[in-house]
């Protein structure tokens, strides 16, 4: 569904339920994407990246996995908790050499407790 | 220590003022950037210095004049400032290697009057 005002899709879990974030890109030249997590009145802050010739990387609660065929990036968040209630963007490098990141639309992400 | 730092925080002025902000990394970063997110949280690039030099711009209003008096610092000047300018500016900065996060600072909201 949509949020009413800002229109961003919307996911909503329960505390300590998985999330999963989808995102499609538009670039199939693109060599490298970030997801960032953007909390009310913050700047996008940096959670994982994966360059093209990955399919999957591992962090802290987070995975990121590439779909190259389908160009298709998801964010999988483990044991989701409050703190994780944000927007969240992937982005992709299009500019080759010169590095230009193009964004995606963003989720609101809301764990209930 | 805040990594990628702006100024002012908020800013509020009157439509044809022009205005200036400003930001600083202490990364010791080779590339920054200024971006613009509208009021639907999209995320779009305005420019791109690297060692002082623009290298990335995008159609931006001529209005907009970025300047870059070190690779530390990128600061950008508004002239005769529009309704539509209104939104969210945030700088941020990278390594100069397209396979490395851009950090963010916590962004600057412009109101205009």
């Amino acid at each position: 569904g949509e949020s009413v005002g800002l229109h961003l899709p919307t996911l909503s879990v329960q505390e300590g339920d998985n999330s999963i974030i989808n995102c499609a890109y538009s670039n199939s030249a693109s060599d490298y994407f970030i997801w960032y997590k953007q909390e009310s009145g913050k700047g996008p802050q940096f959670i994982i990246d994966i360059r093209s010739n990955m399919d999957k990387r591992q962090g802290q609660r987070v995975t990121v996995l590439l779909n190259k065929t389908v160009k298709h990036l998801s964010l999988q968040i483990a044991a989701t908790q409050p703190g994780d209630s944000a927007v969240y963007f992937c982005a992709e490098n299009v500019g080759g050499s010169n590095y230009k990141l193009t964004f995606g639309k963003g989720t609101l992400l809301t764990v209930n407790p | 220590d805040t990594a990628v730092s702006q100024t002012p925080k908020y800013l509020v002025t009157q439509m044809g003022n022009d205005k200036s902000i400003k930001c600083e990394q202490n990364l010791g970063h080779d590339t920054m950037y200024w971006y613009k997110q509208d009021s639907k949280k999209f995320l779009k690039i305005m420019f791109s210095y690297n060692n002082k030099e623009l290298i990335i711009n995008e159609t931006v209003p001529n209005r907009f004049s970025p300047k870059s008096p070190d690779k530390a610092h990128l600061n950008l000047h508004i002239n005769s400032l529009e309704l539509g300018d209104s939104a969210v500016y945030f700088c941020a900065s990278s390594q100069d290697r397209t396979d490395q996060p851009q950090h963010f600072g916590d962004g600057t909201r412009l109101s205009i009057l």
